[in-house]
């Protein structure tokens, strides 16, 4: 059964850069075709679609966030990670790994299951 | 960026009444549109996809329905355990996706 969980420190200090991982089991992140994607939900914003990875490594990233975040596979570890650089109160969010939906082996690009528990990234001094 | 316009904001409503929540876009999105369930403390649980198709293990009291800019998402007969928040969410033109900012369902 496939399995996310994201970890990360929870206090990041305005102006630093945001680092999480994304820990996969059930599954490996070079199998194909899917996605994987990371969110982030705040008070003030909703759920909004960071970016993510396919399977073959590349990336595509929300462009409103683009010049910031990065994504990328450890294969060995099977983890995905996110970093954020630059970060100000407005990153304060909980952030979530997802993959693309699968029904019996066929894939639903776009559509998101499971999903990690989620991470509570506070920006503060 | 296409924007999805949720509403009501919040729906009080018992056990066993009918909920009808709708989700608008800005532009048409065909039918690629998903409604997800989130309860305080959990993430977002998939149970619409292509407008109308359940996804896995998702109780037959749920159905959504629309194409182009409406959608519906209808729980025939509600249950204690449906009261959370669901957010709607496109994917026309992926990547991006976007995602409405959500409808709070309230026991009345």
């Amino acid at each position: 059964q496939l399995q996310l969980n994201e970890s990360g420190p929870g206090l990041v200090k305005p102006s630093e850069t945001l680092s999480l991982i994304c820990t996969v089991s059930g599954a490996s992140l070079s199998s194909g075709p899917y996605y994987w994607g990371w969110f982030r939900q705040s008070p003030g914003k909703g759920l909004e679609w960071i970016g993510g990875l396919y399977y073959s490594g590349t990336p595509y990233y929300n462009p409103s966030l683009k010049s910031r975040v990065t994504i990328s596979a450890d294969r060995s570890k099977n983890q995905l990670s996110l970093t954020v650089a630059s970060v100000t109160a407005a990153d304060t969010a909980v952030y979530y790994c997802a993959r693309d939906l699968t029904i019996s082996g066929e894939v639903f690009r776009g559509y998101f299951s499971p999903w990690g528990q989620g991470v509570l990234v506070t920006v503060s001094s | 960026e296409v924007v999805l316009t949720q509403s009501p904001a919040t729906l009080s409503l018992s056990p066993g009444e009918r909920a009808t929540l709708s989700c608008r876009a800005s532009q048409s999105v065909s039918n690629y549109l998903a409604w997800y369930q989130q309860k305080p403390g959990q993430a977002p649980r998939l149970l619409i996809f292509d407008a109308s198709k359940r996804a896995t293990d998702i109780p037959a009291r749920f159905s959504g329905s629309g194409s182009g800019t409406d959608f519906t998402l209808t729980i025939s007969s509600l249950e204690p355990e449906d009261f959370a928040v669901y957010y709607c969410q496109q994917r026309s033109n992926w990547p991006p996706v976007t995602f409405g900012q959500g409808t709070r369902l309230d026991i009345k």
